[in-house]
């Protein structure tokens, strides 16, 4: 699985958005761009994943670049329950469909979303 | 509501014994994983299953043993041969054949301490 790199630590004020990049230059043609968070203490929580095309969901917005090089999450209006430590993650999605396979986890951005 | 449960959330043991880790899911999922999460680092797999009566090392798997007699249960051991075993201990499932959005869905963590 191709390696990311993600900034250690940002800082987002509540109600703006908050974008965090993650630069995947090694990503190969068929592995997927996935981000999880952690909030202290608890279990990773899956947010979103893409391939090449933009994606959004309820909870945020993922960009990928043309080139697939590298990937920006977009949450919209942060919120302080936001604050999290946000994984990017790149995986191949094994043949047949099927998704069995460890997720490697980097460090990850700790996100602080202050008032 | 489905989930995974781990217990107990907080464990301490004394150095040389063995202690088990216990992993339940009602979401039928067939895969299920054993991640360690030391501070400030991201999560390192140590066992993975894909079906009952299988298992597969992860990446740091010595001192650890696992089992996996029924669907939705996969317990921990962490044996006396793990040199430094003190660390928050994640488990996670996903239905390999589900779509990605449903990801991989962890448990609330064990927090093991060496005394």
């Amino acid at each position: 699985d191709a390696k990311t790199t993600q900034p250690p630590s940002m800082d987002c004020a509540e109600g703006r958005a908050a974008n965090l990049p993650c630069n995947h230059s090694t990503i190969s043609g068929n592995e997927y761009v996935y981000w999880y968070r952690q909030i202290h203490s608890q279990g990773p929580q899956y947010i979103i994943h893409g391939l090449k095309n933009n994606e959004t969901n309820e909870m945020a917005s993922l960009i990928i670049t043309e080139d697939r090089k590298s990937s920006t999450l977009i949450l919209p209006h942060a919120t302080l329950r936001d604050t999290a430590v946000y994984y990017c993650i790149v995986r191949v999605k094994n043949a047949g469909g099927t998704s069995y396979g460890k997720l490697t986890f980097g460090q990850g951005t700790i996100l602080t979303v202050h008032p | 509501d489905g989930g995974i449960t781990q217990s107990p959330k907080y464990l301490f043991r004394k150095e040389g014994q063995n202690v088990t880790l216990s992993c339940e899911q009602n979401l039928n999922h067939d895969a299920m994983y054993w991640y360690r999460q030391d501070p400030g680092q991201g999560l390192r797999l140590i066992y993975y299953s894909q079906i009952v009566n299988d298992f597969q090392k992860g990446d740091i798997a010595e001192g650890y043993s696992v089992s996996r007699e029924k669907k939705e249960s996969f317990p921990l051991t962490v044996t006396s041969a793990q040199k430094n075993p003190t660390a928050f201990y994640l488990c996670a499932s996903n239905d390999p054949f589900a779509g990605e959005e449903y990801g991989y869905t962890f448990g609330s963590g064990t927090r093991l301490t060496v005394v």
